[in-house]
This record gives C-alpha cells, sequence and structure tokens, in this order.
C-alpha cells in the first residue's frame, strides 16, 4: 500500500494563476481532508469529505475548493493563488464514521510570489 | 471557537530523560488525537485517544475528557523523538477539527 499520497511535492505559482492539488489513498478509506500549516503553527482543516461526492468547509475554506468524484481521490483547486496562500498542504484521511486515526500525505509546499 | 492549548511549546531534553506533554481544550470533543510531525516534515498519529489511558512503547496517552485535558508521556527519550507534537480535537456540536499550536521537543545526544 502506498498510503495517502500528494501531487505535487513542489510548485511556485504567481498571483492569480490556478492550479489543482491531488490527494490519492489506497486504504479504501471513507474520510478525507485537507490541511494547511503556516510557520509556527499547527495545521488548520480547508475543507473535508465524508464520503465519494461530498464535501465540507473546514476552519479556513476561503480561496479553496474541492472535489471528490472518486473515493480515493480528493481535488484541492486554487483558484486565483493569492501569496496568503503559501504554504504547506497536508491531505489525511481515515476510516470510518467515527473519525478514527488519521494518515497523513508527506506534504505539499506552495509558495505564491 | 473552541481553543486547544498545548505546554510546554518547547522543551529540550537530554536522551534518556522522561517528559510529559499537555493538551487542554474549551469544549466538549468527540475524539482527539496526538501526532508526531518529525524534522522533515511528515505527521505520524501516535494515538487516537478521545478517553482513558492508550501505550505503545515507550509513549503512553491519558485524556480525561471531562476535565478537558490530555497527556502524552514519552519516557526513556531518544534523538529520534525529535520533532513537533501537535494534539487535535474533534468539537462534539459541528464535528470541526481544531489543532493546537504544538510542543517542539529537542532531544540532545
Amino acid at each position: 500500500n502506498a498510503g495517502v499520497t500528494q501531487t505535487p511535492k513542489f510548485r511556485v505559482l504567481k498571483t492569480g494563476q490556478s492550479m489543482t492539488l491531488l490527494c490519492a489513498q489506497d486504504m479504501n478509506h471513507e474520510y478525507m481532508y485537507w490541511y494547511r500549516q503556516d510557520p509556527g503553527m499547527g495545521l488548520r482543516l480547508i475543507h473535508y469529505s465524508v464520503g465519494e461526492g461530498t464535501t465540507a468547509k473546514g476552519e479556513v475554506p476561503d480561496g479553496y475548493n474541492v472535489s471528490r468524484l472518486k473515493k480515493q481521490n480528493f481535488l484541492l483547486g486554487l483558484e486565483s493563488a493569492a501569496p496568503s496562500q503559501t504554504s504547506v498542504y497536508f491531505c489525511a484521511s481515515s476510516r470510518g464514521r467515527e473519525r478514527d486515526e488519521q494518515f497523513f500525505g508527506p506534504g505539499t509546499r506552495l509558495t505564491v510570489l | 471557537g473552541i481553543q486547544v492549548e498545548q505546554s510546554p511549546p518547547d522543551l529540550i531534553l537530554q536522551e534518556g530523560a522522561n517528559s510529559t506533554l499537555r493538551c487542554n481544550f474549551s469544549d466538549s470533543v468527540n475524539n482527539l488525537q496526538w501526532f508526531h510531525q518529525n524534522p522533515w516534515g511528515q505527521l505520524i498519529n501516535l494515538f487516537y485517544i478521545p478517553s482513558g489511558t492508550k501505550q505503545n512503547g515507550r509513549l503512553s496517552a491519558t485524556t480525561v475528557a471531562t476535565e478537558r485535558y490530555s497527556l502524552l508521556y514519552i519516557s526513556s527519550s531518544q534523538t529520534t523523538d525529535s520533532g513537533v507534537y501537535f494534539c487535535a480535537v474533534e468539537r462534539s456540536r459541528d464535528d470541526k477539527i481544531i489543532f493546537g499550536k504544538g510542543t517542539r521537543l529537542h532531544i540532545l545526544p
């Protein structure tokens, strides 16, 4: 099992550009999450999904959109990147209804100039 | 919103020492997790512990949900224990997951 994988690992964008971050998991997990981590801070939840075709807002959803068209994939989109979105983005998944323990991907480091 | 406070913010110990990390939270929670982020940024789940006590090798954790705190114990520290330890809670009333700011642990050889 690869666990949770994220693509790409690094990216540099210019203000106003768009991009999509891909998260994939091969553990048949129901729940998937997108977080951002900024220096000196814990992780903040952007959006999450409790199953295929569903998404919900987390703590800091503004400026991001997500889609969960397939159970194993969770996409995070930035339509018009801003410097404030420079961060490390982590995807996670968990097994079931009780939200069980979360397994994290390796992270994507995004810089917006 | 819910406050999740971790203490101490930083801790420097000699290899072999024991430590206790604390997580206080201000609202009712469905569950609580402890994570370790190593110096390379990788996040590893240590414990899923909404209540009670669990042990895994040199690590153990206790959550007292009624008193709104959790403790992570690390015994006989090793240099590989260095990194940041995060506590994360799932708030009961809306299922939102909130992380604390972490405790940065340095284990000196």
